[in-house]
């Protein structure tokens, strides 16, 4: 099972403001990095899926960047708001595991407040 | 709208007793999944399948079944061998793309078991 680190674990925003943090996983047979958005009961939904090293992907005011040989990837929340409150879960894949499957963090939990 | 569909979204067990979580979708998607989430930690891979009539263990297996007779069907049993079974479970789908990995997850809004 791989040490997939999030952090940090939570965070409180003001709104307006931006924000960042980190997922860290092991670089070696790296496949793909999929970062995911979880509101409160409500199902956890995709934002990202990354593969290539230095890839930035953006989703309206949220980003995300890969470093691929060092093992990490940052996602940006810009001008927060409250509707961004949610945990943030990210999963890489790693070519030596098997067809599909994901190694999950633990999860950012933000909290956004007006 | 296409969709996963968890049910039922609580569940209620007397220790010792088998119980099936259902998980229906019907995003015309190969791959299933099942994932298991405790306090503090991240999501955990249960049982996968990637094909009707066929089905891999993730990484908690143990005192769990599955199977895939239908496409659009994968439940889950959680049996008395399972030691700690009150959890949030999270059923999950995606398609088989090129390369393997790649695929966003679909997920449904999940089933807290509590057995007592």
């Amino acid at each position: 099972i791989l040490n997939v680190e999030q952090s940090p674990q939570s965070l409180h925003v003001q709104e307006g403001d931006s924000t960042n943090f980190t997922c860290s996983f092991p670089s070696s047979n790296f496949y793909a990095l999929h970062w995911y958005r979880w509101e409160t009961a409500k199902s956890p939904e995709a934002l990202f899926v990354m593969t290539l090293n230095g890839d930035e992907k953006k989703k309206g005011r949220i980003s995300a960047t890969l470093n691929t040989k060092e093992g990490y990837s940052y996602l940006y929340i810009k001008g927060s708001q409250p509707e961004d409150s949610a945990t943030y879960l990210c999963a890489p894949g790693m070519t030596t595991d098997s067809w599909g499957k994901l190694q999950f963090g633990a999860g950012t939990q933000v909290v956004v407040t007006p | 709208d296409g969709g996963i569909t968890q049910s039922p979204k609580y569940l209620f067990r007397k220790e010792g007793q088998n119980v099936t979580l259902s998980c229906e979708q019907n995003l015309n998607h190969d791959a299933m999944y099942w994932y298991r989430q405790d306090p503090g930690q991240g999501l955990r891979l249960i049982y996968y399948s990637q094909i009707v009539n066929d089905f891999q263990k993730g990484d908690i297996a143990e005192g769990y079944s599955v199977s895939r007779e239908k496409k659009e069907s994968f439940p889950l049993t959680v049996t008395s061998a399972q030691k700690n079974p009150t959890a949030f479970y999270l059923c999950a789908s995606s398609i088989i793309g090129q390369p393997s990995g790649a695929s966003p997850l679909h997920f449904g809004n999940g089933t807290r078991l509590t057995v007592t």
